[in-house]
């Protein structure tokens, strides 16, 4: 039973369109991040956030942008999608001062870029 | 930094075979150490963690035991299934990360029936 939930599942879209990928907790966690999984399966952080207002990048450079109006809800935009976006993308919260709880993620958003 | 080895895959077993999938960690002070698997199509799940040293985890017949002084946290299973087929993943959450999480890279289990 998830208690984290990505928007669409899967999406295919052309070049120069801007889309945006969808995470909303029910779990009232503070903080949330966002992963991009390449076809390697290793998971990139690129971006992250501690609370509402609060937004950091990641270790991995992104064109994407995210915002934290609400606790809940932790949108990732591309303004302009490219094929080289094409990925998988999880989102994911935690409980602030309980990293050893770990992270709840999502099922993730499947993306592909022609 | 905060850094996680883990064994390359793939990795395929016969059904009922016995399951280690090596992880060593780089960390200073006393990190929170986990496994997350994820199968076809989906995210990650929790599936064993040990907060401390000597620690085992345990879920659905994988075991993991924290060894501070090897700093590593393999991943066991006696007797797999064709349903342990999946990605699985180590993980870590050192002291003073702020609760960000270090994944290894990932290891793709196959069972074959």
């Amino acid at each position: 039973e998830a208690d984290i939930y990505q928007t669409p599942r899967y999406l295919v879209i052309g070049t120069g369109k801007k889309i945006t990928l969808e995470c909303s907790q029910t779990m009232g966690h503070d903080k949330m991040y966002w992963y991009q999984q390449d076809p390697g399966m290793e998971l990139h952080l690129i971006h992250y956030s501690y609370g509402v207002n609060s937004t950091e990048k990641g270790d991995l450079s992104s064109e994407s942008t995210v915002s934290r109006i609400r606790t809940e809800h932790f949108p990732l935009t591309l303004e302009s999608a490219r094929p080289s976006h094409t990925s998988q993308y999880l989102c994911a919260s935690s409980v602030p001062g309980q990293g050893n709880y770990g992270y709840t993620f999502g099922s993730g958003t499947r993306l592909t870029v022609v | 930094g905060d850094s996680v080895t883990q064994m390359e895959g793939p990795v395929t077993l016969s059904e009922e075979a016995f399951l280690t999938i090596n992880c060593t960690y780089t960390a200073t002070g006393y990190p929170s150490l986990f496994w997350y698997v994820q199968y076809p199509g989906e995210g990650l799940q929790l599936l064993l963690k040990a907060t401390k040293a000597d620690d085992k985890g345990s879920n659905k017949g994988f075991e993991a035991t924290y060894r501070k002084e090897t700093t590593s946290f393999h991943l066991e299973k006696g007797s797999v299934q064709v349903s342990d087929s999946a990605v699985y993943f180590c993980a870590l959450n050192g002291e003073d990360t702020g609760n960000q999480f270090y994944f290894g890279t990932g290891t793709s289990l196959t069972v074959i029936p």
